[in-house]
């Protein structure tokens, strides 16, 4: 399927496991992102990815990993889950082209850690 | 605060009304404004984008944007069930890496039949 799909859509875990939920996308965009959803905070970036194997942190990176090997694969790891990191979790890419600031968006992945 | 603030209601309103919605900002650098609808348990997509002062208009949709204030607004005329959602504004600087997107943190709408 054309476009950015994330998985799983529903995961629960439990407190100091570690999860990882994947990011792929088939535009070939340069730019990967990802943020979480949380009620009263909206979307915040946890950490972005400008080409394969560059990564940077965004707003909210504490616990979290990422990597990206391939140009359309951009994981994101908690490496030891916490009650904390209950939320929504959307994957997005960009082209990052400057006259084009749109963000394409994946249905996101409801995580809750019990 | 927030760099980007925006009410988050719930606003309710009757089938055929006009919402409107807006969001201020406290960096005067952002250049690109866009308004993103998400239905519930979906990802947000982008409904309207603008990069100067004015307004714009798709359709049943009028975004409008005033740097001066560091205001930005949207309106929906002749409102309609399929209308309800979760907006979110956001906004980006110019050469910002991948041009990261700043949100605020989104208004629900109900549009009532």
């Amino acid at each position: 399927d054309a476009g950015i799909t994330q998985s799983p859509r529903y995961k629960i875990t439990e407190t100091g496991r570690q999860v990882t939920l994947m990011c792929h996308q088939t535009w070939s965009h340069s730019y990967m992102f990802w943020y979480r959803q949380d009620l009263g905070h909206g979307l915040r970036l946890i950490y972005y990815s400008a080409a394969a194997d560059i990564t940077d942190k965004g707003e909210v990176p504490d616990g979290y990993v990422v990597s990206r090997s391939k140009t359309e694969n951009f994981p994101l790891t908690l490496e030891s889950a916490t009650r904390s990191q209950t939320s929504v979790y959307f994957c997005a890419s960009s082209t990052g082209d400057p006259g084009s600031a749109e963000a394409f968006f994946g249905q996101g992945t409801r995580l809750t850690v019990v | 605060q927030k760099e980007v603030e925006q009410d988050p209601g719930p606003l309710s309103v009757p089938e055929g009304a006009i919402v409107s919605l807006n969001c201020t900002y406290s960096n005067s650098a952002f250049q690109y404004f866009m308004w993103y609808r998400q239905y519930s348990r979906k990802g947000p997509e982008l409904l309207m984008y603008t990069y100067s002062s004015g307004n714009k208009e798709d359709g049943r949709f009028t975004a409008q944007v005033d740097k001066s204030s560091k205001y930005i607004s949207l309106f929906i005329r002749d409102s309609q069930p399929s209308d309800s959602a979760t907006y979110l504004c956001a906004m980006t600087l110019p050469g910002t890496a991948g041009n990261k997107l700043t949100f605020g943190g989104g208004t629900r709408v109900l549009v009532k039949p």
